[in-house]
């Protein structure tokens, strides 16, 4: 059973559109809870993180985690085309005391303008 | 603002050759990390490091695979035998702390011919 499974898209909207970005996950000993978005040629970069269910904002940003039901949604409010990335969620799993971060595959989303 | 520089952008390498891909972490930061991407795959947890030791390392990471922190600021990983599949870009990452705060480096594009 996958770990982390995330819709590959690729997603395509006009500028100002409300973007939703999901996964879901199987174990639920995963902790943390994030998202990072990668430009071409580049690594990730962490946009928001939480550990307990409920939503998280940050400006245009809010991240969503229902753990019963193991879901893991992104939504990005009035979208602009420097928003146009890679999308990858991302859980924490600690084992022997060291703790690995285990990504999906990632939605390429592209912003139109 | 801080960053994770990682050497060289892009290596070419012939099979069975060796190399080493070159990492310096945030100065300040004590855990160190090696991610790896296969053209259209996941992010995958190679190693973690920490007080100059492997806290752990995932089934990828072989007797092939080693790391190393030099002199203090750099962080290696070298790959012994390279093989076709080692073809990926490589990600180096570094916390201040075991969290889940990493930054990650703009990586290294290894090809393997």
């Amino acid at each position: 059973q996958k770990e982390v499974e995330q819709d590959p898209g690729p997603l395509s909207v006009p500028e100002g559109a409300i973007v939703s970005l999901n996964c879901t996950y199987s174990n639920s000993a995963f902790q943390y809870f994030m998202w990072y978005r990668q430009y071409s040629r580049k690594g990730p970069e962490l946009l928001m993180y939480t550990y307990s269910s409920g939503n998280k904002e940050d400006g245009r940003f809010t991240a969503q985690v229902d753990k019963s039901s193991k879901y893991i949604s992104l939504f990005i409010r009035d979208s602009q085309p420097s928003d146009s990335a890679t999308y990858l969620c991302a859980v924490t799993l600690t084992q022997g005391g060291s703790e690995k971060l285990v990504f999906g595959k990632g939605t390429k989303l592209t912003v139109n303008p | 603002e801080p960053e994770v520089t990682q050497t060289p952008s892009h290596q070419v390498t012939q099979m069975g050759q060796e190399v080493i891909l070159r990492c310096v972490p945030i100065s300040n930061h004590l855990y160190f990390y090696w991610y790896r991407q296969i053209l259209g795959q996941k992010v995958e947890f190679l190693v973690s490091f920490y007080n100059n030791e492997i806290s752990e390392k995932s089934e990828i990471f072989d007797d092939q695979f080693s790391v190393e922190r030099p002199d203090g600021s750099n962080f290696t990983l070298k790959i012994r035998s390279t093989k076709l599949e080692d073809s990926a870009m490589y990600f180096c990452a570094s916390s201040e702390w075991d969290s889940d705060l990493y930054t990650f480096g703009s990586g290294t594009r290894l090809t393997v011919v």
